[in-house]
């Protein structure tokens, strides 16, 4: 069955320093997958997609994820992290006809 | 830019009460969503539809029912509200299911 897991519930970072959250995948065939960021008190926003092609994605914001088949991941990184990037992040993949299966959240901090 | 909106923001019930969480659409999107928000877990797909009429059953449905009366506007029905469906709960549309999906802004549901 198809799953996402982001291995860390909570990440603290400096602000200007880089960030990067971790996104492993389980998927047969090749998957389409997003990363999505919630702002406190707000819906979901889409950050970035992939679609099989270039396994660099450029986002919004600064943000970049890469997709690697080998090790079923899709880490999302910025180079330089700002206070208002302090939010929850989903990463996310199709369920093949069906619907998005979401991971169950980092929660990035920015500390000053 | 796509506008998806829920209405009630926050609603409050007591234990066996009869709840309806609305949303609507309006960029013509043939899928609807609904998902449950909860600490630990994520977002959870309760149920979805392809259009007017239709709908699908998603990871989480016990205890939900869903209609989709228009291309725009698909409800979540709580029947016999429990305390374990207290959640934050998140509409979302898109184009098809393996696009990227629009999110409303939640309704934060209390079942006391």
């Amino acid at each position: 069955a198809q799953s996402v897991t982001q291995p860390d519930a909570r990440v603290t970072v400096s602000e200007g320093a880089s960030l990067q959250l971790r996104c492993k995948y389980s998927y047969f065939g090749t998957p389409y997958l997003f990363w999505y960021v919630q702002y406190p008190r707000q819906g979901l926003q889409l950050l970035l997609k992939y679609y099989p092609g270039d396994p660099v994605v450029q986002g919004v914001n600064g943000f970049e994820a890469e997709f690697s088949k080998s090790n079923s991941s899709f880490h999302l990184r910025k180079a330089s992290v700002h206070w208002s990037d302090w939010a929850v992040y989903f990463c996310a993949v199709n369920q093949g006809g069906r619907a998005l299966i979401f991971g169950t959240g980092t929660t990035v901090s920015v500390s000053p | 830019e796509a506008a998806v909106t829920q209405s009630p923001r926050n609603k409050v019930t007591v234990t066996g009460g009869n709840v309806t969480l609305s949303c609507r659409q309006t960029n013509s999107h043939n899928y609807m969503y609904w998902y449950r928000q909860d600490t630990g877990h994520g977002l959870r797909l309760i149920h979805y539809s392809y259009g007017a009429g239709n709908l699908q059953i998603g990871d989480v449905p016990d205890g939900y029912k869903a209609t989709r009366t228009t291309q725009e506007d698909f409800f979540l029905l709580l029947e016999l509200a429990s305390p374990s469906q207290t959640s934050l709960y998140f509409c979302a549309s898109s184009v098809d299911w393996g696009d990227e999906q629009y999110f409303g802004p939640g309704t934060r549901l209390t079942v006391l």
